[in-house]
């Protein structure tokens, strides 16, 4: 089983529909990353956080320790949204090397 | 904002060539790494470096050689290239010994022919 699972794998949405993608992971942890990916293949940090949400712009970002889960959410989503989103983690007491990446959510938005 | 270069976006080498990755940050970024991205496996570790002339084990490190020589700049090494080693290679760095956002070039994707 991976450590850091993401749902779903692919998602396709209509333009200005509101988006959510989940992330659990089985193992204590210090902080959480989501990370964007687009097409050319570059990876833009887009939240780090340890407890609670985090907001920027149209992107809100949700932890809950107690149930090792994550949720990143879009409102409003546009088509250039369409990247894939990663969620990573750092394991509890681990180096800073030891970050754990999903497989990634693959999010195409139709205008 | 942080800039991560990497020296190429597209590589087609040879089995058996001797291939250089370069990676340059101009944030002064203690740590870099090393991933390579497959379709089905994520972004998976092959080294990282905590300081100059450091260099730690990832979680896939086999066939491959890094370089730190200076605190801007991480090499990863072929040593000698295999098919199996056709895949995009990003490299990232952050600051200092907490928990910190990960900074990503834009990737290298490599063919070994």
């Amino acid at each position: 089983k991976n450590e850091v699972e993401q749902s779903p794998q692919n998602l396709t949405a209509q333009e200005g529909e509101f988006i959510t993608i989940n992330c659990s992971y089985s193992v204590g942890i210090s902080a959480l990353h989501w990370l964007q990916q687009h097409p050319g293949g570059g990876i833009v940090s887009l939240f780090m956080l340890s407890s609670g949400k985090k907001k920027h712009g149209r992107l809100i970002a949700t932890i809950n320790i107690q149930e090792k889960h994550s949720s990143l959410h879009i409102t409003a989503s546009h088509p250039r949204d369409s990247a894939v989103y990663i969620c990573a983690v750092w394991n509890y007491g681990g180096s800073q090397g030891n970050l754990i990446f999903g497989k990634g959510t693959k999010l195409s938005v139709k205008p | 904002d942080v800039k991560v270069t990497q020296s190429s976006r597209y590589l087609v080498k040879r089995t058996g060539e001797k291939v250089f990755l370069e990676c340059v940050q101009d944030m002064d970024h203690e740590n870099m790494f090393w991933y390579r991205q497959d379709p089905g496996l994520g972004l998976r570790l092959i080294y990282f470096s905590y300081d100059v002339k450091m260099k730690e084990k990832g979680d896939i490190p086999e066939g491959y050689s890094v370089s730190r020589e200076k605190k801007e700049r991480f090499s990863l090494i072929l040593e000698s290239a295999s098919t199996n080693q056709t895949s995009m290679y990003l490299c990232a760095s952050s600051r200092g010994r907490s928990y910190q956002p990960q900074h990503f070039g834009d990737g290298t994707r490599l063919s070994i022919l």
